[in-house]
This record gives C-alpha cells, sequence and structure tokens, in this order.
C-alpha cells in the first residue's frame, strides 16, 4: 500500500537558523498537505499543493511539491520559538483515496 | 478550532469496558474521520464517513466500530477496550475528501 515518509525525524536549531523537512511517498500523488501541530496540541491544516513543481509561500514557510509528484519538502527561514512542534505531511494517490499520513518531523528551536 | 468538538477531552477506563468517544461538528461538512495518534506511528486512521450512515474503514479499525445516524455527529465505539487501545485520539472533518482536514482538540484515552 501506499507510504508516506519523513525526515528527519527530529531536528534541533538554533533560533535564526532554516529548517527544512522532507516527504517522500512510494506512489505519485494527486496532492500533499503540510500540517503542524504544537506540543499537546492538534493539527492543523497549513496548506494544500496539487500541481507538478509547485512552490508557496506563508510568510518564512516555503512549501515545494516536486516534479514527479511524489516528494514534498517544507523549508522554515529564520526559525523562530512559534515554530516549535511537529510537521506532518500527507499524501492523497487520487482525490478519492484517504489521505495518508507521513510519521512527522519534530522541530526544536533553542532560544 | 470552532466548529469540531470532542469529547470527553480525558478518560480513564478499564479493560473490557465499552468506551464511546464523540466528534461533533456544526460545520456541515460531509466528510468525518476518526485518527489514533500514537508516538512512533503518527497519525493512523480508524474509521472515517462519508455521510450519514455511510462509513468505512481505515487502516486501524480493528476492535473499533463507528456510526453517523447525523450530519453533525460521528461516534467511536470501543467494543471492550484494551491497553493497546491507549492512545490521543483525533477527530478531522472535510468540506470535501481531498481538501485539508479540521481536527478536534483530541481525547486522551487511557485502558488500565
Amino acid at each position: 500500500g501506499q507510504q508516506v515518509m519523513q525526515i528527519p525525524q527530529y531536528q534541533h536549531v538554533q533560533e535564526g537558523e532554516d529548517f527544512t523537512t522532507y516527504c517522500n511517498s512510494s506512489t505519485t500523488l494527486s496532492n500533499i498537505q503540510w500540517y503542524k501541530q504544537r506540543p499537546g496540541g492538534h493539527p492543523v491544516f497549513l496548506i494544500q499543493l496539487v500541481k507538478s513543481g509547485e512552490v508557496k509561500k506563508q510568510k518564512r514557510l516555503t512549501f515545494q511539491f516536486g516534479e514527479a509528484k511524489k516528494n514534498s519538502s517544507l523549508h522554515i527561514t529564520a526559525t523562530q520559538t512559534t515554530d516549535v512542534g511537529t510537521y506532518f505531511c500527507a499524501g492523497q494517490a487520487t482525490s478519492y483515496d484517504k489521505v495518508i499520513f507521513g510519521p512527522g518531523t519534530s522541530l526544536s528551536v533553542i532560544p | 478550532d470552532a466548529g469540531i468538538t470532542q469529547s470527553p477531552r480525558h478518560k480513564v477506563t478499564e479493560t473490557g469496558t465499552p468506551v464511546t468517544l464523540r466528534c461533533h461538528q456544526t460545520e456541515n461538512h460531509r466528510y468525518m474521520y476518526w485518527y489514533r495518534q500514537d508516538p512512533g506511528h503518527g497519525l493512523r486512521l480508524i474509521h472515517y464517513s462519508y455521510g450519514v450512515k455511510d462509513t468505512d474503514k481505515g487502516e486501524v479499525s480493528d476492535g473499533y466500530s463507528v456510526s453517523r445516524s447525523k450530519t453533525e455527529d460521528f461516534l467511536l465505539t470501543l467494543e471492550s477496550a484494551t491497553s493497546s487501545q491507549t492512545s490521543v485520539y483525533f477527530c478531522a472533518i472535510s468540506r470535501q475528501g481531498s481538501y485539508g482536514y479540521t481536527f478536534g482538540s483530541g481525547t486522551r484515552l487511557t485502558v488500565v
């Protein structure tokens, strides 16, 4: 079945450093979604990408969908303590399939 | 998020007892989902619903059942709770199956 993997599992950065998490699917995706979960909280939807090679930005966050639609990345520029949390990617093989979540990347930011 | 609530927020129950978790939405969304979250496993889909009385199994459905008699309510039942079902349970809703999910605040269930 479809699998979604993420690396790294954990990342510790100094405040102000950049951060990137990578998401890879075993199958081609129709779309990919990104979520953020603060410690003790619930996942919050950040964005959805649907086009091959698509790049979207939200302030310091840059999301990219690979040309082959099998991988994606989330890059945070100049991390802040408010960026702490776990970032999940989630993909669908087709719009009718169930969304499969990756295991997440846990980000710690050292002030 | 406003529009989706889960109850109870915390529950401790004994092995072998039935437990029902409730998810209530005010968004009139068609799709509702139940996930469990465990360390090292991320979010795993238990059951989902695509309309009133229309439900289907997810990847970890054994030991769980669901019901959706109204658009706004999606119930998750553990028929006979086991320690392996100790977890955080999240309900999620979506306007359509291929769009971002809105998650509830979660229910922390402990089976002793």
